[in-house]
């Protein structure tokens, strides 16, 4: 079945430190691949997506690029902020499951000023 | 409008009680989703309405109902729950890939 391994948290910056999250998946076909952010309290928000090997997706200052043969989608951001303090969650959707997401365990990233 | 809204935000319950959980989206999405997350977990997918129509029930025991009386609302219905059923209930509507979440019902059972 489909899977998707993160790198284990929780993540600790400081402040203007570069940050990468690790994502890679098992799936059939062809997955479209998704990080969302969930801040305290608070649902999951998209942060970005990628439908097609080579694609990039980006959003606030974040990039992932879909690696088909590396089998990775992981996160970057070259400056993190005190307000990127969050849980990410790695995800992907394949053609073969009955369009149901399958998530990573979620990495917990603290930053601090 | 961009948001899926839940309705109410937190919840306490006994263990006999009935209550409901809302979901609305007016994004015109046609998948609408029920997960359960509990604390430092991943969500897990309970139900899939597909057309206002259930299409993945993820063996979820009897005690939650859900509906969808039209194609904006989803309603989450319980019975009778326990103490393990405490957790976050999140809606999520989708419409060509990726979800759009509400911020979820933080329900206790006592």
């Amino acid at each position: 079945g489909d899977s998707v391994t993160q790198m284990e948290g929780p993540v600790t910056l400081s402040e203007e430190a570069f940050l990468t999250i690790n994502c890679t998946y098992t799936a059939t076909g062809y997955p479209s691949l998704f990080w969302y952010v969930q801040y305290p309290g608070e649902g999951l928000q998209l942060l970005l997506k990628a439908t097609k090997a080579d694609d990039k997706g980006s959003n606030k200052g974040f990039e992932a690029t879909y690696r088909k043969e590396t089998t990775s989608f992981h996160l970057e951001k070259g400056s993190v902020q005190v307000s990127d303090s969050a849980v990410y969650f790695c995800a992907l959707i394949s053609n073969t499951n009955a369009g149901k997401s399958t998530f990573g365990d979620g990495t917990t990233l603290t930053v601090k000023p | 409008d961009t948001e899926v809204t839940q309705t109410p935000k937190h919840l306490v319950m006994g263990m006999t009680n009935k209550k409901s959980l809302k979901c609305e989206q007016h994004m015109g999405h046609r998948a609408m989703y029920w997960y359960k997350q509990k604390a430092k977990k991943p969500p897990e997918l309970m139900f899939v309405y597909s057309y206002e129509k259930l299409s993945i029930n993820e063996s979820v025991p009897s005690r939650f109902s859900p509906e969808c009386p039209n194609s904006s609302l989803l309603n989450l219905h319980l019975h009778a729950l326990q103490p393990e059923d405490s957790a976050l209930y999140l809606c999520a509507s989708s419409q060509l890939g990726g979800y759009t979440f509400g911020s979820g019902t933080r329900l206790t059972v006592v």
